[in-house]
């Protein structure tokens, strides 16, 4: 079975730029979440969303953005783009939202952003 | 504010040691903690725990969580260099929100 796949691997956008990324769940999760890892921290936790509706966010500012399609894939749009956006960027699908039993998150490779 | 610290932040052991990994949480509203393994990208799923006092165990790792002075810690017994990685440790509230520390880097030497 695929697991959680996110394209692309990797990316260099310089600042000002905008910037997409997909990510697209295990078959049969309906629940996308979205994080951003800078190098020797922690992910840092952006979106979650659930049956196309955003369920939780972050501590991120409006530049950021994502939307989950009918099939639960996912993106996440980065306007405005800043030297500090660089950073791994990852996806995690889980079975559902609200049971701890569904909720169990799968993470994806994740996508590099580099930021010029 | 909402916080998850691990402890330490690098380890090295050799091979067969016995290492404790530590995680102190302040987040208000919390329903369960997990830990992850991270060796390049993915973090990994290790374990969910949601009551205190209750041993979660796979081969060689176990954890255990602690409700009242808020804290887990997650053992790995027999370490061999295939355990080389990075521990995360994320809360999880109930408003659905995720807390992850910064991870602890533990290094299994032959």
């Amino acid at each position: 079975d695929a697991g959680v796949t996110q394209s692309p691997t990797h990316l260099i956008k310089t600042r000002g730029q905008h910037v997409t990324l997909r990510c697209s769940p295990i078959s049969g999760h309906k629940s996308v979440s979205w994080y951003q890892q800078v190098l020797g921290q922690g992910p840092q936790f952006i979106f979650q969303y659930y049956e196309k509706e955003e369920r939780g966010r972050g501590n991120f500012p409006d530049r950021f953005s994502a939307r989950q399609f009918p099939n639960y894939s996912s993106e996440l749009n980065v306007n405005a783009l800043l030297l500090g956006d660089s950073a791994l960027y990852l996806c995690a699908s889980s079975l559902a939202w609200g049971s701890d039993l569904t909720d169990t998150q799968y993470f994806g490779p994740g996508t590099r952003l580099t930021v010029l | 504010e909402d916080k998850v610290v691990q402890s330490p932040l690098s380890l090295v052991v050799h091979e067969g040691d016995t290492v404790t990994l530590n995680c102190s949480y302040e987040v208000t509203n919390f329903r369960s903690l997990l830990w992850y393994k991270q060796e390049k990208k993915a973090p990994t799923f290790l374990f969910m725990l949601t009551s205190s006092g209750i041993e979660k165990k796979s081969g060689r790792l176990s954890s255990i969580l602690d409700k009242k002075e808020l804290f887990s810690i997650l053992n790995i017994t027999a370490t061999q260099t295939g355990d080389s990685a990075v521990y995360l440790c994320a809360v999880r509230n109930t408003g659905n929100q995720f807390y992850f520390g910064t991870g602890t880097s533990l290094t299994v030497i032959p």
